[in-house]
């Protein structure tokens, strides 16, 4: 199985400020046939089902403010809010669609502070 | 708008059986394989299983955890998508999403969840 691994576990910054999340993979998510990533984040807020934010590791899901920014590509990869905003509390999951067991990380909470 | 409403849900005594629905609308249904996803209270997101489509036979996987419990089924004419749970643990208790992975095409890469359904398992 391929194992996700966020970092860290939660963060608090201050409005305005940049937020940084790291997710690394057991084993690459890279498929050689398309080169691309078969990563996804996702933004989770209290009692809401998982939104959509990135996929293909760097593409911004249609609506999602372009303060959200996916990079990386192989096994490490990064989440980055460039501006918080109050509305942006929440926790944020990695997500591997490349092999089954399709797997996430372990969540990493996102407070003001 | 896409929309993935589930149903099903509730209380169970450990042991017993559930069958969850998920009623989707909004997208090509045949277009996506279709998987459960779970999350248990105040814990992270479980993978439960997945059914593809017809072009890739309809093949299923699931989560060793649920494997030879849980069975996934879909009737592409009805856009329904199904989850029966057999032999439940107290550990199956969460709220079980209904989510769309597109298989390919202008979608390809996108996903889609539902609002979730919570099933309890407890004497």
């Amino acid at each position: 199985d391929i194992v996700m691994t966020q970092s860290p576990d939660s963060l608090a910054v201050s409005l305005g400020e940049r937020a940084t999340i790291n997710c690394k993979s057991s084993q690459s998510v890279l498929s050689s046939s398309n080169n691309k990533n078969y990563l996804a984040w996702y933004q989770q807020k209290p009692g809401q089902p998982p939104k959509l934010l990135i996929y293909w590791a760097s593409t911004r899901e249609s609506g999602v403010p372009d303060r959200f920014s996916g990079s990386g590509s192989g096994t490490d990869f990064t989440l980055t809010i460039s501006s918080l905003q109050a509305e942006d509390v929440a926790v944020f999951y990695c997500h591997q669609h490349y092999t089954i067991p399709l797997t996430f990380g372990g969540g990493t909470k996102v407070e003001i502070k | 708008e896409v929309q993935l409403v589930e149903s099903g849900g509730g209380l169970v005594q450990p042991g017993g059986s559930l069958r969850l629905s998920c009623a989707a609308s909004g997208f090509t249904f045949n277009d996506h394989y279709m998987d459960w996803v779970r999350q248990a209270p105040g814990k992270g997101l479980e993978w439960v299983g997945r059914i593809r489509n017809k072009a890739n036979s309809y093949t299923t996987e699931y989560a060793a955890s649920v494997k030879g419990r849980f069975t996934i089924s879909r009737d592409d004419s009805k856009n329904s998508l199904h989850l029966q749970m057999n032999s439940l643990k107290t550990e199956d208790t969460a709220v079980y999403y209904c989510v769309a992975y597109c298989s390919g095409g202008s979608c390809y890469g996108r996903s889609y969840w539902g609002q979730g359904t919570l099933v309890t398992v407890s004497s």
